[in-house]
């Protein structure tokens, strides 16, 4: 079975610094992982995927997210926070099966503030 | 291309009530998923359908809700009766297939509040 741990519930950067957004997971096998992100009132959008190739992934709007295997880790960076980031992100795992469901974590809201 | 699409956006009923909830998928997406998402919890999936048959419902609460896909497009949600823990929102997706790789598109989900 798999798990996924957000750490923080909530995350206030400055509008221009580092965000990141700390996900960790748990798999008793390779595992693909996701980013997503939830505006008000929307349904999530996919940031980014991992899905054993690359292991630094590229995603939107500025997002990526390196897998660490030795620390079962996906934290999500972006260099620059801008305003329009200011939303709830969703980490979420899944295994390499041919129906395979994902499993999300509890979430982390990021405020940008000015 | 159209996203998923779901309605009603938003639900107000009484426990004890019944309330069904309709979705449709992205055309030619042959997996559709059920989420539940309450306040504060990510996304929680209910059922999972492959064309119309269901892949996964081992987290669907089978006394109360029901789903079925008919014709492997549309899906329509019911709960009967309502609790008051049923009360967050109900998230469709879709993907082209059930792989882990594939990705999900998410519709704007159904709020309900149970009262």
């Amino acid at each position: 079975a798999q798990s996924v741990t957000q750490l923080g519930s909530h995350v206030s950067v400055s509008e221009g610094a580092l965000v990141l957004l700390r996900c960790n997971y748990s798999s008793s096998v390779p595992p693909y992982l996701f980013w997503y992100v939830q505006y008000p009132n929307q349904g999530l959008q996919l940031l980014l995927k991992y899905t054993s190739a690359a292991t630094l992934v590229k995603g939107i709007n500025g997002f990526e997210a390196e897998f660490k295997k030795s620390e079962t880790s996906f934290h999500l960076t972006k260099p620059s926070a801008h305003m329009s980031d200011a939303a709830e992100y969703f980490c979420a795992v899944t295994d390499t099966g041919t129906a395979s469901k994902l499993t999300f974590g509890t979430g982390t809201r990021l405020q940008v503030t000015l | 291309e159209a996203g998923v699409a779901q309605s009603p956006r938003y639900k107000i009923i009484e426990k004890r009530q019944s309330v069904a909830f309709w979705c449709n998928p992205i055309s030619g997406h042959a997996t559709l998923y059920w989420y539940q998402q309450i306040l504060g919890q990510g996304p929680k999936l209910l059922i999972q359908f492959q064309n119309n048959g269901v892949v996964d419902d081992s987290q669907l609460p089978k006394d109360r809700f029901s789903a079925e896909r008919l014709k492997g497009v549309d899906s329509t949600l019911k709960i009967q009766p309502a609790k008051l823990e049923d009360s967050a929102v109900y998230l469709c997706a879709s993907s082209l297939g059930p792989s882990g790789s594939y990705e999900q598109y998410f519709g704007p989900g159904t709020r309900l509040t149970v009262t």
